[in-house]
């Protein structure tokens, strides 16, 4: 089974904090996504990566920066943390044209 | 603006009845996902559905395309309340070429016993 774990399920920073979010997958997947999911809103797009040391911006990219230096790990940092930040964060990995595989979220809360 | 919409929004029907959401897009895509979301959970794959008329069906959910009309729908049988979830379906933005996907807002549905 592919499996994508993230570093933490609930997460709780001060505004202005530097935040880290990891994902891992153990499935060589070339593609790695960073989503955030608010209500109403869908799941909107913030960057992926097709493959290491490569990425591209999504919808919604302003405020957050990635690092892919290892195939299997795509990182979502959050430079200062914002209020309007709070959200649920998912990562998600796919082989190539194939459907995407989500892990478990981390809900993070910037008070 | 590339646009997938679902309907309805939310759904409440009870235990044995049958109903379909409906997912519109804007793009001309012949690749679209569904998805399930349980509450406080993440996303779970559904269906892949790959070319115009494809219909998977699994249990009592079966998914159709057709990518002339860029419609999706996905048809509940015989509703049981374990299909209480949110569903969403999604589409490759540069018409299955890529991965990267736009998703509709999705399918609140409640299955009452």
């Amino acid at each position: 089974d592919v499996k994508v774990t993230q570093s933490s399920r609930y997460l709780v920073k001060r505004t202005g904090e530097k935040v880290f979010l990891e994902c891992v997958q153990d499935m060589d997947h070339e593609n790695m996504f960073w989503y955030r999911q608010d209500p109403g809103l869908g799941l909107r797009l913030i960057y992926f990566s097709y493959d290491v040391k490569m990425k591209e911006k999504g919808d919604i990219p302003e405020g957050y920066s990635v690092s892919r230096e290892k195939k299997e790990r795509f990182s979502l940092i959050l430079e200062s943390a914002s209020t309007n930040q709070t959200s649920m964060y998912l990562c998600a990995s796919t082989p190539r044209l194939n459907e995407q595989y989500f892990g478990p979220g981390t809900r993070l809360t910037v008070t | 603006e590339l646009k997938v919409e679902q309907n309805p929004l939310f759904l409440s029907m009870q235990e044995g009845k049958n109903y379909t959401i409906y997912c519109n897009y804007s793009t001309t895509s012949d690749r679209l996902y569904w998805y399930r979301q349980d509450p406080g959970k993440s996303l779970e794959s559904l269906f892949v559905l790959l070319s115009n008329g494809a219909v998977k069906q699994e249990g009592r959910l079966m998914a159709s395309l057709d990518t002339k009309a860029r419609l999706s729908t996905l048809h509940i049988t015989a509703a049981v309340h374990d299909l209480s979830a949110t569903y969403f379906c999604a589409v490759d933005r540069y018409g299955g070429a890529t991965n990267k996907l736009i998703f509709g807002t999705g399918t609140l549905l409640a299955v009452q016993p």
